[in-house]
């Protein structure tokens, strides 16, 4: 079955650590790829998206997150976490008939 | 401010109730969806509508029903036959792009429903 997979569901770091959180999807053909996270008590933001062009595209708050069409993969990124960043993390695939599909979130913790 | 505004914030609902979940967007976007959010299962997709008087099923439609008389509206009915219907519930909306392209949604707060 089509789907988005990210394989982390809880990931802690420390402060100044490096983050990738890991997403896959399985729909052939063209996509359109998004980041979106949720701030505890908040609602969806979208963090960053990807169209065409450059695979490596850069989002609000220091995240980046490169497009591996071979490997069906949009990881996100971001060389320092601050403990603000503590969020869950939510990678969505838009194709063909514009609406969106979401992998099953990633809960972030940066300890401070 | 343009935005979308989910009603209510909480929501208790008796098992056999129907219960009508609001979802109101001044952004002048063309499509609305519905989505539910159970922890560990991401976000699902419910229904969704990219005109006015249309709308299509998502992924767990059933014991789900929604209408969209307005481009602004698109109120979500949790059924008696839904059995599982504690969750919390998202709305968002989008521009429809002709050509295959999509700018990303913008969410509401979402309504958290609780059956008792």
């Amino acid at each position: 079955a089509q789907s988005v997979s990210q394989h982390n569901h809880h990931v802690i770091l420390s402060e100044a650590a490096s983050l990738e959180l890991g997403c896959n999807y399985s729909y052939g053909g063209t996509v359109n790829l998004f980041w979106y996270v949720q701030y505890p008590g908040q609602h969806l933001q979208l963090l960053l998206k990807y169209f065409s062009g450059d695979p490596l595209v850069k989002g609000i708050k220091g995240f980046e997150a490169e497009f591996i069409k071979s490997k069906f993969s949009f990881n996100l990124r971001k060389p320092s976490v601050q403990w603000s960043d503590t969020a869950e993390y939510f990678c969505a695939v838009n194709h063909n008939n514009n609406d969106m599909r979401f992998g099953a979130g990633t809960r972030l913790t940066v300890k401070p | 401010d343009g935005g979308i505004t989910q009603s209510p914030k909480y929501l208790f609902r008796k098992e056999g109730q129907n219960v009508t979940l609001s979802c109101e967007q001044n952004l002048n976007h063309d499509a609305m969806y519905w989505y539910r959010q159970d922890p560990g299962q991401g976000l699902r997709l419910i229904y969704y509508s990219q005109i006015v008087n249309d709308f299509q099923k998502g992924d767990i439609a059933e014991g789900y029903s929604v209408s969209r008389e307005k481009k602004e509206s698109f109120p979500l009915t949790v059924t008696s036959a839904q059995k599982n219907p504690t969750a919390f519930y998202l709305c968002a909306s989008s521009i429809v792009i002709t050509a295959f392209t999509s700018y990303g949604y913008t969410f509401g707060s979402g309504t958290r429903l609780t059956v008792v």
